[in-house]
């Protein structure tokens, strides 16, 4: 099946930095992939869709220029929370659609990252 | 609007015992996909099911079977025989048939005990 990776795995960072994860398709092109936050005992919560090539389309709520999203290739979309705060510490997790014949596939997802934000 | 609800939020089993999820649905769509993933301790979600609105046909996985029945727009998960590996959060999902975005019901936490 589709692999989609995740890195980094894990981090921890003080509060005010910027911490950039990468989401990549390894075995297929995604020209959409979703990003999803999820709190500790809680369901996934869709954060963005990312678009190849465009703007990322972020869902209501979710402050555009605190999580910065870009998808740049076929096989990587980046999300920068910027100015991290300990209220960002999260599960995050991407999943992206294949390139062809996607109305019939599922979304593959990557295993996560978790941010710890001091 | 789409929901999905998952009554439960927590199960505990003992091995061997059957466990049975529940999910009901809310769309205004007539073609959809409903799916059930499995995230273990380590987060990632594992696919499970993938179940499209014309297809009422239930279904069985070895140890999992679905129960799907659009008239009370329901997507039941039953595992037989539970295991302790087992033990993770089910999540129940939805999707529209011309679109990407999944809605996740709440998730039921699922403990089988040795």
């Amino acid at each position: 099946g589709a692999v989609v990776s995740q890195h980094p795995s894990w981090v921890i960072c003080k509060s005010g930095t910027s911490v950039k994860i990468e989401c990549r398709s390894l075995d297929f092109q995604a020209t959409t992939m979703f990003w999803y936050r999820q709190f500790p005992k809680q369901s996934l919560m869709l954060m963005a869709t990312s678009n190849e090539g465009s703007k990322a389309t972020y869902e209501q709520g979710v402050e555009k220029d605190k999580f910065l999203i870009n998808h740049a290739s076929l096989t990587l979309s980046t999300l920068t929370v910027t100015s991290a705060h300990p209220e960002d510490s999260s599960f995050y997790i991407c999943s992206a659609f294949p390139f062809e014949g996607a109305t019939q596939e599922t979304q593959y997802f990557g295993p996560g990252t978790r941010l710890l934000v001091l | 609007a789409q929901k999905v609800t998952q009554a439960q939020t927590e199960i505990s089993v003992v091995e061997k015992e059957d466990v049975t999820l529940d999910c009901v649905y809310e769309t205004r769509d007539t073609t959809y996909y409903l799916f059930w993933y499995k995230q273990p301790p380590s987060g990632e979600l594992v696919f499970l099911i993938r179940r499209n609105s014309f297809d009422e046909q239930n279904e069985i996985s070895g140890r999992y079977s679905w129960n799907f029945q659009k008239s009370t727009s329901s997507f039941n998960f039953t595992i037989t025989a539970s295991q302790v590996v087992d033990s993770a959060v089910y999540f129940c999902a939805l999707r529209k048939a011309a679109g990407n975005k999944l809605t996740f019901g709440g998730g039921t936490r699922v403990l089988v005990k040795p």
